[in-house]
Formats: structure tokens, sequence, C-alpha cells
């Protein structure tokens, strides 16, 4: 079975501060993608990248960076959080450019107070 | 823009009844997926639908596609309270859009 581990289930943090969210895949996938999830709005694609040391903006990327060293790994990182940006950030990943079912890890639920 | 629209957004029956749920978009794809999400936890495969016509059946849910119409259905068959849930459905090439999902609640 495919596994997308996200580092924390819950974080709280104040206004201002550098938060990373980390994302592990262990199935060799090409893609990984962040979203965050909000009440009516479904899903919203943040970043996602093909490979190691690429990144694409999705639909909402402002306040948001990522990172992709190694192939495994995708973390997202909000520079200077605030409060709009608390939210379920969800993580996943998907085989290869054009084939999509994505995978997801467990979700983060981010507090920014 | 690809814009993928899902109705009804709440959906609340009683055990043993059928309904189906919707799910149009905006421009041409022949891929479209289906998840579920329990509260609380992340969201998890129900169906990939990779071709006009396509149909596929698990327990009490069918899903199928129609690529000249865009719009998918997920048919729901003597619903029973164990698939209380919000079910997705999703479009796309290398990335995907969601729907805003679809909040189903099964009352005894």
């Amino acid at each position: 079975d495919v596994k997308v581990t996200q580092s924390s289930r819950y974080l709280v943090k104040r206004t201002g501060e550098k938060v990373f969210l980390e994302c592990v895949q262990d199935m060799d996938h090409e893609n990984m993608f962040w979203y965050r999830q909000d009440p009516g709005l479904g899903l919203r694609l943040i970043y996602f990248s093909y490979d190691v040391k690429m990144k694409e903006k999705g639909d909402i990327p402002e306040g948001y960076s990522v990172s992709r060293e190694k192939k495994e790994r995708f973390s997202l990182i909000l520079e200077s959080a605030s409060t709009n940006q608390t939210s379920m950030y969800l993580c996943a990943s998907s085989p290869e450019r054009g084939y999509t079912e994505a995978f997801f890890g467990q979700g983060t639920r981010l507090t920014v107070v | 823009e690809l814009k993928v629209e899902q109705n009804p957004l709440f959906l609340s029956m009683q055990e043993g009844k059928n309904y189906t749920i919707y799910c149009n978009y905006s421009t041409t794809s022949d891929r479209l997926y289906w998840y579920r999400q329990d509260p609380g936890k992340s969201l998890e495969s129900l169906f990939v639908l990779l071709s006009n016509g396509a149909v596929k059946q698990e327990g009490r849910l069918m899903a199928s596609l129609d690529t000249k119409a865009r719009l998918s259905t997920l048919h729901i068959t003597a619903a029973v309270h164990d698939l209380s849930a919000t079910y997705f459905c999703a479009v796309g090439g290398s990335r995907l859009t969601f729907g805003e999902g679809t909040q189903l609640t099964v009352n005894p």
C-alpha cells in the first residue's frame, strides 16, 4: 500500500511564525501535491512538484513556498503565518506525470493564533 | 480554467433509499476520480474512471462517466449508515481539480 505521511496531525502557531509542514511518501512517486481544505471550498491546490527540485504553482500559492530536495519528501512553508492560513492541509502523491490517481496523507490541521 | 461542480452539497437520506450525486466539469477531460472522506480523516480513493462510458461498482456505490456531457454520477443503492461521509469528485490530467464535496448523512 502507498503510504503518505505528514509530520503532524495538529499544529498551533502564532501569527508571523515561519511554519514547516512535512510530507513523506514511500512509493517512489514522481508527483507530489499540497492542498488546503476549507469548508464549502473543497480542496484547493497550493503547489505541486513533478520531480526533485521542481515546483509549480497551483491555484492559491500566495503566502506559501515549497521545497523538494529529495524525491520522497515535499515540504510546505508558510514564511509568515497569518490567521487566514488556518486550515486543513493535505499532502498527496501520484505515480507519474499524466497519471494522477492521487494518494493522500492523513492531513495536518493548522491553527494560526 | 477548469471548474468542477457537485450537487447536491448536502444530502440527508434514509437507510434503504437510493440517490445520485452529480459531478459536472467545465472542460474536456477523459479522467475522473471519486474520493471518500470520513470526518477528521484523509481522502480515500473510491473510483477511477478513464474513458467515456466507464462504469465502476463497489458494493452499494456505482460511478459512471459521460465525457460528452462532462458529467459523472455516483449512485447510491439501498443506503446504509456506514456510507455517511463526504464524497468528492476530481478531474484533471497531471493535476486534479476537486469539486466542493457532497456531505452525505444516512439516517436509520
